[in-house]
C-alpha cells in the first residue's frame, strides 16, 4: 500500500528553527508538496519538490532525498502565526495525490 | 479577488437527510476536486472533475454525488447512504488535472455534524 509518514505533533519556541519530515513509500513518484493549514482553515501551498536537493523561499525551505524516499520542512526564525498543520503530499505514478496525516506544529513565546 | 467560496461554513443534519455543500471558484480553473479531512487521517479524495459535465470517482466516493453542470460550480450531496459523514469537507481546484505539478486551492471547508 502507498503511505506517507509524518510527527503528529511538535513543539517548538518563537524565534527558533523547527524541521518537519516527512518519509513515504508510494508507487512512484511525481513530485512532493508541503501546505500549511491553520486550524478550521483552507490549506495553503508552501512548496513544491520534484528533483534531489533544497528549495529555499524565505523563512521556510524543503528538502527531497528520491532515493531515501525523504522529505523535510524547514520553517526559521519561528513565529506565532507558524502555529499550524503542515501536510506532506506526493505525487504517485498515476500522478494522484497521496496526502499525510498532517503534523500539528505548536509554537511557545 | 480570485479564490474558492464553500457554503456552509458549518452544517447540522439529521440521520437519513441528504445535504448538498457548495463549491464555487472564479479562478477559471479547469479541474475541481472535494476532499474530505478526518482527526488523524490524511485527505481523501471524493470525487474530482476535470472538464465541465465530466468527474470521475475519487477513493471514498460511496454515499456521495456530485455534478458539474458549470465551469465555476461543484457541489457535493452527501446522501443518507454515507454511514458516517461527519467530518471537515474540502473543494479545491486547479488548472489541469493529469501531469505535472498541479498546485490546489483550497476552500475554506464546511464542517458538517450529523445528529
Amino acid at each position: 500500500g502507498q503511505n506517507i509518514d509524518q510527527p503528529t505533533e511538535m513543539t517548538a519556541t518563537e524565534g527558533a528553527i523547527v524541521q518537519i519530515n516527512c518519509t513515504y513509500q508510494t508507487s512512484g513518484f511525481n513530485g512532493l508538496f508541503w501546505y500549511q493549514q491553520h486550524a478550521g482553515e483552507a490549506p495553503t501551498f508552501l512548496s513544491y519538490n520534484v528533483l534531489d536537493g533544497l528549495e529555499e523561499k524565505g523563512r521556510f525551505s524543503s528538502f527531497l532525498s528520491r532515493s531515501k524516499g525523504y522529505s523535510y520542512l524547514l520553517l526559521k526564525e519561528l513565529q506565532m502565526k507558524d502555529s499550524a498543520s503542515y501536510l506532506c503530499a506526493v505525487i504517485d505514478s498515476n500522478y494522484q495525490l497521496i496526502w499525510g496525516a498532517g503534523t500539528k506544529l505548536i509554537i511557545k513565546p | 479577488d480570485g479564490g474558492i467560496t464553500q457554503s456552509p461554513k458549518y452544517l447540522f443534519r439529521k440521520e437519513g437527510q441528504n445535504v448538498t455543500l457548495s463549491c464555487e471558484q472564479n479562478l477559471n480553473h479547469d479541474a475541481m476536486y472535494w476532499y474530505r479531512q478526518d482527526p488523524g487521517q490524511g485527505l481523501r479524495l471524493i470525487y474530482y472533475s476535470q472538464i465541465v459535465n465530466d468527474f470521475q470517482k475519487g477513493d471514498i466516493a460511496e454515499g456521495y454525488s456530485v455534478s458539474r453542470e458549470k465551469k465555476e460550480s461543484f457541489p457535493l450531496t452527501v446522501t443518507s447512504a454515507q454511514k458516517n459523514p461527519t467530518a471537515f469537507y474540502l473543494c479545491a481546484s486547479s488548472i489541469e488535472t493529469g501531469s505535472g505539478a498541479n498546485v490546489l486551492t483550497f476552500g475554506a471547508g464546511s464542517r458538517l455534524t450529523v445528529l
